[in-house]
C-alpha cells in the first residue's frame, strides 16, 4: 500500500541553522500539506499546497518557513534560521482529492 | 475559525470493555470530521471520516462515530477493545475540501488495562 515518507527520522540543529525536512507524498496526490506537534500538544496545521503554489497558511507559517515541490516526487520544509521553539514532530501529509489526508511518520527537529 | 475539543486527556479501560471518547467541535459552517490514531513513535493514520450522508460512520478495528449536528459532537466508539488499541486518538475537523487544512483536538490517550 502506498505510504508518505518523510526524511531524516530525526534531525538535530543548532539555533540559527537552516533545515530542510523532506517528504514524498503517495504519488498520485494533488494536495499537500505540512503540521507540527510540538511536545505534549496537538498538531497544528502550518501549510496546504496544491497546483505548485501555497494554498493556505496558518499564522504559524511566517516568513522563516518556506516550502518547495522541486521536482514530481518531492515536497520540501525549510526553516531559515531555527528558533528553540521550532523543536517539534512536523508531520507531512498528501491527499488525492483534498479530503482524506495521509500522514507520514513525522521527523523530530531538536533545535539546541 | 473552528475548534476541536477532546474533554478526556486520559481514558483507562479495561479489555474487551466497550469505550467512547468524546469530541465535540465548534464552527460557524458546516464541516467535515476525521479521526486519527497515533500508535507510539508513529505517525497518524486515519480511523473514519465523515463527510456527509450518514451520521454514523465505520472506520477501521472496529471502531465506529457518530455525527451529532445539534450536539456538534463526534464521538468515537468501539464495543470491545483490545491491548493494541492502546494509543493517542485525535478528532480533527475541516471546513471543506481541498487545500483546508485540518484543526486535531488535543488528543486523548486510550490505555487498555489488562
Amino acid at each position: 500500500e502506498p505510504e508518505v515518507t518523510q526524511t531524516p527520522s530525526h534531525q538535530v540543529t543548532q539555533m540559527g541553522q537552516e533545515v530542510i525536512l523532506r517528504c514524498v507524498p503517495i504519488s498520485n496526490h494533488l494536495y499537500f500539506y505540512w503540521y507540527r506537534q510540538i511536545l505534549g500538544q496537538k498538531v497544528e496545521f502550518l501549510v496546504s499546497f496544491y497546483n505548485n503554489e501555497i494554498s493556505e497558511k496558518s499564522e504559524i507559517f511566517d516568513d522563516q518557513f518556506s516550502v518547495e515541490r522541486p521536482d514530481g516526487s518531492n515536497f520540501t520544509l525549510k526553516i531559515r534560521s531555527t528558533k528553540l521553539e521550532d523543536s517539534a514532530m512536523y508531520f507531512c501529509a498528501s491527499s488525492r482529492r483534498g479530503d482524506e489526508q495521509f500522514f507520514g511518520p513525522g521527523t523530530r527537529l531538536t533545535v539546541l | 475559525a473552528q475548534s476541536v475539543t477532546q474533554l478526556d486527556s486520559q481514558v483507562p479501560v479495561f479489555e474487551e470493555a466497550p469505550v467512547e471518547l468524546r469530541c465535540n467541535y465548534s464552527s460557524s459552517v458546516s464541516v467535515y470530521l476525521f479521526w486519527y490514531v497515533q500508535y507510539p513513535n508513529q505517525g497518524l493514520q486515519l480511523l473514519l471520516k465523515y463527510l456527509s450522508g450518514s451520521t454514523l460512520v465505520k472506520g477501521i478495528n472496529g471502531f465506529e462515530a457518530e455525527f451529532n449536528k445539534s450536539q456538534t459532537s463526534f464521538h468515537l466508539r468501539k464495543p470491545s477493545v483490545h491491548i493494541s488499541d492502546t494509543a493517542e486518538y485525535f478528532c480533527a475537523v475541516s471546513v471543506g475540501r481541498g487545500a483546508d487544512g485540518l484543526t486535531f483536538g488535543k488528543g486523548t490517550h486510550l490505555i487498555i488495562q489488562p
